[in-house]
């Protein structure tokens, strides 16, 4: 299995830019989590979907985000306007899922780090 | 929602020496207990997971114990090799029942030759 894939794997924009980071979860995963990193916050939850529906995005900073799932091969995390202090890498993770909510393994990809200038 | 606690924030430990890293919860509810380990410039892999019906699990140099009265979990590594240095992330559940993990802010483990 080739396991999550994210792209770009680098981004560097101007303020004010439209930013769009894609993700492919592992093919039969249910759910499909988006998170960030900084060394100033860690490790934050976003978004998560669960059969292609949102379930919780208590973790969304602002009305600058927005995220999709069209279908239960895609994801996007969109950005718009971007600001320096989004400057992040993000991180595209899916697990099993069960609609009633469980806790299965998540597994990461490998990160989009996110340059806004 | 739940809160994680992770020590030490920082560890070094000799190369075929042990590790430990701990991490406390809130929620007596929480019922899983994945660890991950972050390389620079990778995404966190999950190295092993425990639930709460158990109160250890092992995997060659890696275990992990459960302990639900006092509600904390711990990461052991043995025989330490430099492919070890990494940073190492414990989480546990939001809520009972919910997808959401909470983590924990990271040890940074060095291993010295």
């Amino acid at each position: 299995d080739a396991g999550v894939i994210q792209s770009p794997r680098h981004e560097v924009t101007e303020m004010g830019q439209e930013v769009t980071l894609r993700c492919k979860p592992i093919s039969g995963h249910n759910s499909l989590f988006w998170y960030r990193q900084t060394m100033m916050r860690g490790l934050e939850l976003l978004i998560y979907f669960n059969n292609n529906v949102p379930i919780d995005d208590s973790g969304m900073p602002e009305d600058r985000f927005s995220a999709k799932m069209p279908n239960a091969s895609f994801s996007t995390l969109k950005i718009q306007p971007s600001e320096p202090r989004d400057s992040a890498v993000y991180f595209c993770a899916s697990s099993l899922g069960v609609p009633s909510g469980s806790s299965y393994e998540q597994y990461f990809g490998p990160g989009t780090r996110l340059t806004v200038t | 929602g739940e809160n994680v606690e992770q020590h030490p924030s920082t560890l070094s430990v000799q190369e075929g020496d042990s590790a430990v890293i701990k991490c406390t919860y809130s929620d007596s509810a929480s019922n899983y207990f994945p660890w991950y380990k972050q390389e620079l410039g990778k995404g966190p892999q999950l190295i092993i997971d425990i639930r709460s019906n158990v109160g250890e699990k092992k995997d060659q140099r890696i275990a992990v114990t459960l302990n639900k009265t006092a509600k904390h979990f711990s990461l052991h590594i043995t025989e330490t090799q430099p492919e070890d240095s990494a940073v190492y992330f414990c989480a546990a559940p939001f809520n009972f029942g919910n997808e959401k993990l909470t983590f924990g802010t990271g040890t940074r483990l060095t291993i010295i030759p």
